[in-house]
């Protein structure tokens, strides 16, 4: 099955520099990649995702590329503030169906004001 | 974007009783739903897919009985936790994907569940 890894773990930034975000998934069935972000005691939100057939995708202040070759995909932040901070997940999984997500370990991140 | 709502969001229950979290998609048909287990600051660990007009598909470890799992409609899945105990003590988020949006997942808002 899906293997998705994620690095850091931890990651803390002063406000204003950017963060980065890598996971790795082992699965080349999977062609979808969204990323979460949970804010304490409340549910994972969607902030963006992309899909096999694209490399990179932006929205403001976020991106995400992909390597389908390499089976990682990234998420970079820029600009960052205070409110970014949260512990943020990737997930791999196959677009148009109903079947599970496999998700990381995620990443608490810090932006320190 | 679709809506998935869970309900209760907070409950206390003696040891011993029997909670029933309910999750509904709102404004899409899931025939799939995903019950997942949240300890402190750690990562979302799935415990099981709910199917709707059939059993569920529990992950590896999880107890069957101990959490029961019910897909009776195309938007509603509930998770029973029988006979709770204070390790049972938890963060539970039911999630769906909407096949009708490139297969998005929505999450509901979770239930905090602490057993006395």
């Amino acid at each position: 099955g899906e293997n998705v890894e994620q690095h850091p773990s931890t990651l803390s930034v002063q406000e204003g520099d950017s963060a980065v975000i890598k996971c790795t998934y082992s699965d080349s069935a999977s062609n979808y990649f969204p990323w979460y972000k949970q804010e304490l005691g409340k549910r994972p939100q969607l902030i963006i995702d992309i899909r096999s057939n694209v490399g990179e995708k932006k929205d403001q202040r976020i991106a995400v590329t992909l390597n389908k070759t390499a089976k990682h995909f990234s998420l970079h932040i820029t600009e960052t503030q205070p409110e970014d901070s949260a512990v943020y997940f990737c997930a791999a999984g196959e677009a148009n169906t109903g079947n599970q997500f496999y998700f990381g370990t995620g990443t608490s991140l810090t932006v320190i004001p | 974007g679709a809506v998935v709502s869970q309900h209760p969001s907070w409950v206390i229950c003696k040891s011993g009783t029997s909670v029933k979290i309910e999750c509904r998609s709102l404004d899409f048909q899931a025939t799939t739903m995903f019950w997942y287990r949240q300890f402190p600051k750690q990562s979302l660990m799935l415990m099981a897919t709910s199917n709707e007009g059939s059993k569920a598909t529990y992950e590896q470890g999880v107890e069957k009985d101990k959490f029961l799992i019910n897909h009776a409609s195309l938007t509603l899945s509930t998770l029973t936790v029988t006979s709770a105990h204070p390790e049972d003590s938890s963060f539970y988020i039911c999630s769906a994907r909407d096949i009708t949006a490139y297969g998005e997942l929505f999450f509901g808002e979770g239930s905090r569940l602490t057993v006395l």
